[in-house]
């Protein structure tokens, strides 16, 4: 079964560094998505990408974060200069265009730990 | 803007025992509802979803949802606990547009033989 991959399954980073994760979405999907799960709270929605640009993005999404689909399976998001709050669990989603656009398959996710 | 409250942090239920997980939302448009279960260091599993279809919903391992609008509930049930079923479950809703998925604060499910 096709299943979101992403790497690395843990990142550990000293603030002010920059950090990219990476995710393998299922390959006949068109919609890519990033969430974040701070340790024991709810997981919010960052942007969502179609068409090789930003569809939506939160609040959270400010200036040090992007995201890039640089070739044709991977999707990216990076943070420029990582601050101890942005330690966190990443899950990036994608969904398909035809009728399971409306499910969302989620990563295993990557652990930030920003020092 | 839409939210999702899901009553009660922690559930607690014995093996065999009736399971009931919460869940109300608020969204000013016509909305789109799903439970994801997440097990210990694993990602998201989506349980069932609601798009406005049938308002009985079954998912998988035995898991139903009923959406009623008078009541903005989306309510999670099965029959019958088993072990296996201890996890965290997020109830989650989205507009027509599918950009966002905007989750509940998760309740943690633990089942006792």
């Amino acid at each position: 079964e096709p299943e979101v991959t992403q790497t690395p399954s843990h990142q550990v980073t000293q603030m002010g560094q920059e950090v990219i994760l990476r995710c393998v979405p299922i390959s006949n999907h068109l919609y890519f998505y990033w969430y974040r799960q701070i340790l024991g709270q709810k997981v919010e929605f960052l942007v969502s990408f179609y068409n090789n640009e930003i569809s939506e993005k939160s609040e959270i999404f400010d200036d040090q974060f992007s995201v890039e689909r640089p070739d044709g399976s991977n999707f990216t998001l990076k943070i420029r200069s990582t601050k101890l709050e942005d330690s966190a669990m990443y899950f990036c989603a994608s969904s398909g265009g035809d009728t399971s656009f409306n499910e969302q398959f989620f990563g295993p996710g990557t652990r930030l730990t920003v020092l | 803007a839409q939210s999702v409250t899901q009553l009660g942090s922690h559930v607690s239920v014995s093996e065999g025992a009736l399971v009931l997980l919460r869940c109300n939302y608020s969204s000013s448009v016509p909305p789109y509802l799903f439970w994801y279960v997440q097990y210990p260091n694993q990602g998201l599993q989506l349980l069932l979803k609601y798009t406005s279809a049938a308002t009985l919903v079954k998912g998988i391992n035995g898991f139903e949802a009923e959406f009623k609008k008078s009541e903005t509930s989306f309510h999670l049930t099965k029959p019958s606990a088993h072990m296996s079923d201890a996890a965290e479950y997020f109830c989650a809703v989205s507009d027509e547009s599918f950009q966002k998925l905007v989750f509940g604060t998760g309740t943690r499910l633990l089942v006792s033989p």
